[in-house]
């Protein structure tokens, strides 16, 4: 059973450019959540998809856009690339909402120049 | 304002003695609180849920208890060993119920043989 994977594992940007982040949830998943994690720092909420629609929202700016799939899979989309982008980008599944352990995907390693 | 936080000093212990990493939060009134182990370059991964009427919560070497009128979660792992070295990141749900997860810094754990 495959947990859950992401893509690209690392990337490297210039500023100002658009980059799309892929995620697969773990089998039998239907929530997908996107975290930004900066070093020594511990996971930033950026949102969460249920049903295709985003549920929840964290404190980010609408450059960070998403979307899921009806396979319950899901992109991250950021818009403008800024050098503080710079980070971590994880991915965790769970089934539906609630006190429900997370799954978390090896990350994205993103780098703007 | 709402605060999540780990001890930012990283904790070293020697091997099989039982190592105590700390959380507290303000100005959240969360149902559950989790816990979570990160390796270097990996996302993070489940150890333990603990719900707000549950005192303690065990899983083989693990221990986690959760005092809400502390505010305060403590993780315990007895009989350290090496392999134990490693962040250890606490994370409640900021929005009753929903999934949305506040993650504090995390504490890095060195287990010495």
């Amino acid at each position: 059973d495959a947990g859950v994977t992401q893509s690209p594992t690392h990337l490297i940007k210039t500023r100002g450019q658009q980059v799309t982040l892929r995620c697969s949830p773990k089998s039998g998943h239907d929530t997908v959540s996107w975290y930004q994690q900066a070093l020594g720092q511990g996971p930033q909420f950026i949102f969460q998809y249920y049903e295709e629609e985003e549920r929840q929202r964290g404190n980010f700016p609408d450059r960070f856009s998403g979307h899921q799939f009806p396979n319950y899979s899901s992109e991250l989309n950021v818009n403008a690339l800024l050098l503080g982008d710079s980070a971590l980008y994880l991915c965790a599944s769970s089934l539906g909402k609630g006190d429900y352990e997370q799954y978390f995907g090896p990350g994205t390693r993103l780098t703007v120049t | 304002s709402q605060k999540i936080e780990q001890n930012s000093e990283a904790l070293n212990i020697q091997e099989g003695k039982t190592a105590t990493l700390t959380c507290n939060y303000t100005n959240y009134s969360p149902a559950y609180l989790q816990w979570y182990r990160q390796d270097p370059g990996r996302g993070p991964v489940f150890l333990l849920l603990i719900r707000e009427n549950e005192k303690e919560k065990r899983k083989e070497r693990l221990k986690v208890t959760f005092d809400t009128t502390l505010k305060q979660s403590l993780f315990h792992i007895t009989a350290s060993q090496p392999a134990d070295s490693a962040t250890y990141l606490c994370a409640l749900d900021d929005t009753s119920n929903t999934g949305k997860l506040i993650f504090g810094q995390g504490t890095t754990l060195q287990v010495k043989p």
